[in-house]
């Protein structure tokens, strides 16, 4: 079945614009998390879904980044201001549940660069 | 707060070797543990985890890890490796405790296969 995709693949903007990236999660699953990867360093955390709420979003760095999931599927991570330091692989994960034992399952990732 | 540390950077073995990449945790609680291969311009992808029961685990791809409590340990294993097993590793953690559901990742290890 089809997995996670994310839109764009590649995004570049100038520094101070305004960005969306999309994610689809896997059709069923209830959870969707995002995780920005930093060139050279794992996956950080930075919000996730249970349904259409926000159940944790402590790793948002700044109120620049604000994410929805209005109907429960789809999610965008929207950044406003954008920085060069904001660059980075952007990563949407998706599980069946909430679970502390469930699997994520990753898409492939929006690459952002702020020039 | 949860942590994941992966010692070696990169890890080089000739094919049909076995291979280890070491990761350690660091958790309140009981831990459950994954580990994810991340293949260049690609997303993460699943291999295994541990939540409880057998101390090995066995996931795809002929890969397998054993978790080891009192050395907080998770290394993840395969009795013979492939040229295209090359790829960066990722080990993650998630607290046991509570509704948490992020991921933990550690800063990942490059594998590399020669023939």
């Amino acid at each position: 079945g089809a997995g996670v995709s994310q839109t764009p693949s590649n995004k570049v903007t100038e520094k101070g614009k305004y960005v969306e990236l999309r994610c689809d999660p896997i059709s069923g699953h209830t959870a969707l998390y995002w995780y920005r990867q930093s060139l050279g360093q794992g996956p950080e955390f930075l919000i996730y879904f249970q349904g259409t709420g926000a159940a944790d979003d402590s790793g948002l760095p700044n109120d620049r980044f604000f994410a929805v999931r209005p109907e429960g599927s789809v999610s965008t991570l929207k950044i406003q201001r954008t920085e060069r330091g904001d660059s980075a692989v952007y990563l949407c994960a998706s599980s069946p549940l909430a679970g502390n034992t469930d699997t994520q399952y990753f898409g492939p990732g929006t690459r952002l660069t702020v020039l | 707060a949860q942590s994941v540390a992966q010692p070696e950077d990169q890890v080089n073995v000739a094919e049909g070797n076995p291979l280890t990449v070491k990761c350690t945790y660091s958790v309140s609680g009981n831990p459950y543990l994954f580990w994810y291969v991340q293949y260049p311009n690609r997303g993460l992808q699943f291999l295994l985890k541990y939540i409880t029961g057998d101390n090995l685990v066995k996931g795809s791809y002929g890969f397998e890890a054993e978790f080891n409590k009192s050395q907080t340990s998770f290394h993840l294993k395969k009795p013979s490796a492939l040229v295209s097993d090359s790829a960066l590793y990722f080990c993650a953690v998630r607290d046991h405790t509570g509704t948490a559901s992020k991921l933990t990742f550690g800063t990942g290890t490059r594998l590399q296969v020669t023939l």
